[in-house]
């Protein structure tokens, strides 16, 4: 069963950019699944931010496209998320995910991101 | 496009069955049989228990089971237990390479 692990700082000031690192253990960033990033504001649901393909290929949710970017790094088996622009509005607790069509198999233990000056 | 709708509580008392809804429309749930559910417990991650309309994974009791008709899904729990107090979430293809979760659904056994 792959694992997952995200990293990165924990605060992040106002109009900077969020970046997080999600490393892949126990499988390969190279098999057929799609790599995802959901977030969940404290106390309130998921939300799906994007996911990316070992080759590259991404999806991004709507709403977040013009600040996102998911990047892979296949040397290191790992994948990672920028967030640009931020606001208060995106603290939340960031999971990185193994996602295939029909769901989302395994996911990281979240790391909280809190945005404040 | 917008989160999926499920009611923001639902209640069973233990051995009792439970039915969670999650409405969409014709582009997310009425479209595509594409439906998962996942368990949140407090301060942990969320698990996958349904997969593709009805399908679970290996380890899911076959206590939980999901369904749809037409823009609506549904988990249904069968003999509660105590550990199955927990949040729950439905989420569904949206087309164009884009997932939808809905609002949550907290599950509270009595």
């Amino acid at each position: 069963q792959v694992q997952l692990q995200e990293s990165g700082p924990g605060l992040v000031k106002p109009s900077g950019t969020l970046s997080l690192t999600c490393a892949v253990s126990d499988g390969s960033i190279s098999s057929t699944n799609w790599w995802s990033w959901v977030r969940q504001p404290p106390g309130k649901g998921l939300e799906w931010i994007g996911e990316i393909y070992h080759s590259g290929s991404t999806n991004y949710n709507p709403s977040l496209k013009s600040r996102v970017t998911i990047s892979v790094d296949k040397s290191n088996n790992q994948f990672s998320l920028k967030l640009s622009s931020v606001t208060a509005a995106d603290t939340a607790i960031y999971y990185c995910a193994r996602q295939a069509t029909g769901g989302i198999y395994s996911w990281g233990q979240g790391t909280l991101v809190t945005v404040s000056s | 496009q917008s989160a999926l709708t499920q009611p923001p509580s639902a209640s069973g008392s233990p051995g009792q069955s439970v039915t969670i809804s999650c409405t969409g429309t014709s582009s997310d749930v009425g479209g595509y049989n594409y439906v998962s559910w996942y368990q949140q417990h407090p301060g942990k991650a969320p698990k996958l228990i349904i997969y593709e309309v009805s399908k679970r994974p290996s380890g899911v009791p076959d206590r939980f089971s999901g369904s749809k008709s037409g823009t609506t899904a549904s988990l249904t729990v069968s003999g509660l237990q105590a550990e199955d107090e927990a949040d729950y979430y439905c989420s569904s293809y949206a087309g164009s390479n884009n997932l939808i979760f809905g609002g949550g659904t907290t599950l509270t056994v009595l």
